[in-house]
C-alpha cells in the first residue's frame, strides 16, 4: 500500500502527559498537511508543511503543538501537557500541489 | 467502529435509487473543490474534485455540480449501493500559497437494503 500512513491509530493517555505521532506521507508528495477532528464536524486545518519547511499554522495550534518534518519525508506531530480537549481524531494529508489531498487513516486520541 | 458524526444531516436513500448530497461554501474566491467520502473510524477518501472554472464534472457513478453564483456544490451518486454508506464532506481550497482545504460540516448518507 502507497498511501499515507499514520501511527499509532488509536492513544489514550492521561491528562498531562505527551503524546507523539508520526505521518508518512506518499512518497513523492512534498506538501503534507496536519488536521484535527472531532466528532460531528468536518476536519480543521492545523499546519502545512512544504518540504521541510513549516509555511503555516493555525490559530488552533496551540503553543503546547508541535509538528517537524525533519528531512522533508515523515512527519511527527507532538501534543504537550494534553488536555482532555485534545481529544480527537488527527489526520495527515499530503500531496504534490493543488491537487487531491490523500488522506490518512488518523490517530485517534483519547485523554482522560 | 466509532461514529464520524452523530448529529450530522443524514440523507436516507433506498437502493439504486440517485442521491444527491448539497453543500454551500464560504468562500467566492475559493478556485477547487473536492468532495470526500469518510466511513467510520476512516480517513477521508477522495472522491471527485472540480476546479472553479468547470460547472460539471463526472467520475464513475458520481457527478460534482459547482454554480459559483450561489457558492453551492452538489454531489450526485447514481445507483446508490450499500457501500456508498458514509458521511461526506465537501471541502473547498483557499487559493493562498498553502492550498489548505476548509471542509464543510458533512452529510451522513444511509442507503435503505
Amino acid at each position: 500500500d502507497t498511501g499515507v500512513s499514520q501511527d499509532p491509530r488509536h492513544k489514550i493517555t492521561k491528562r498531562g502527559q505527551n503524546v507523539t505521532f508520526r505521518c508518512d506521507p506518499i512518497s513523492e508528495h512534498n506538501r503534507l498537511y496536519w488536521y484535527r477532528q472531532t466528532l460531528g464536524q468536518g476536519p480543521e486545518f492545523l499546519t502545512y508543511f512544504q518540504n521541510e519547511a513549516q509555511l503555516e499554522k493555525s490559530r488552533l495550534l496551540s503553543d503546547r503543538f508541535s509538528a517537524e518534518r525533519p528531512k522533508g519525508s515523515f512527519s511527527t506531530l507532538e501534543i504537550q501537557r494534553t488536555e482532555q480537549g485534545d481529544s480527537a481524531m488527527y489526520l495527515c494529508a499530503s500531496s504534490p500541489g493543488l491537487a487531491e489531498r490523500n488522506f490518512g487513516p488518523g490517530t485517534r486520541l483519547l485523554v482522560l | 467502529g466509532e461514529s464520524v458524526g452523530l448529529h450530522l444531516p443524514t440523507l436516507s436513500v433506498q437502493e439504486g435509487d440517485n442521491s444527491i448530497i448539497n453543500c454551500a461554501y464560504s468562500n467566492s474566491a475559493s478556485d477547487y473543490f473536492i468532495w470526500y467520502k469518510q466511513e467510520s473510524g476512516k480517513g477521508p477518501q477522495f472522491i471527485i474534485d472540480i476546479r472553479s472554472n468547470m460547472d460539471k464534472r463526472q467520475g464513475q457513478r458520481v457527478t460534482v455540480l459547482l454554480n459559483k453564483t450561489v457558492k453551492h456544490l452538489s454531489l450526485q451518486i447514481a445507483a446508490t449501493q450499500p457501500g456508498d454508506s458514509a458521511v461526506y464532506f465537501c471541502a473547498e481550497n483557499i487559493p493562498d500559497s498553502s492550498y489548505k482545504l476548509i471542509f464543510g460540516s458533512g452529510t451522513r448518507l444511509l442507503v435503505r437494503p
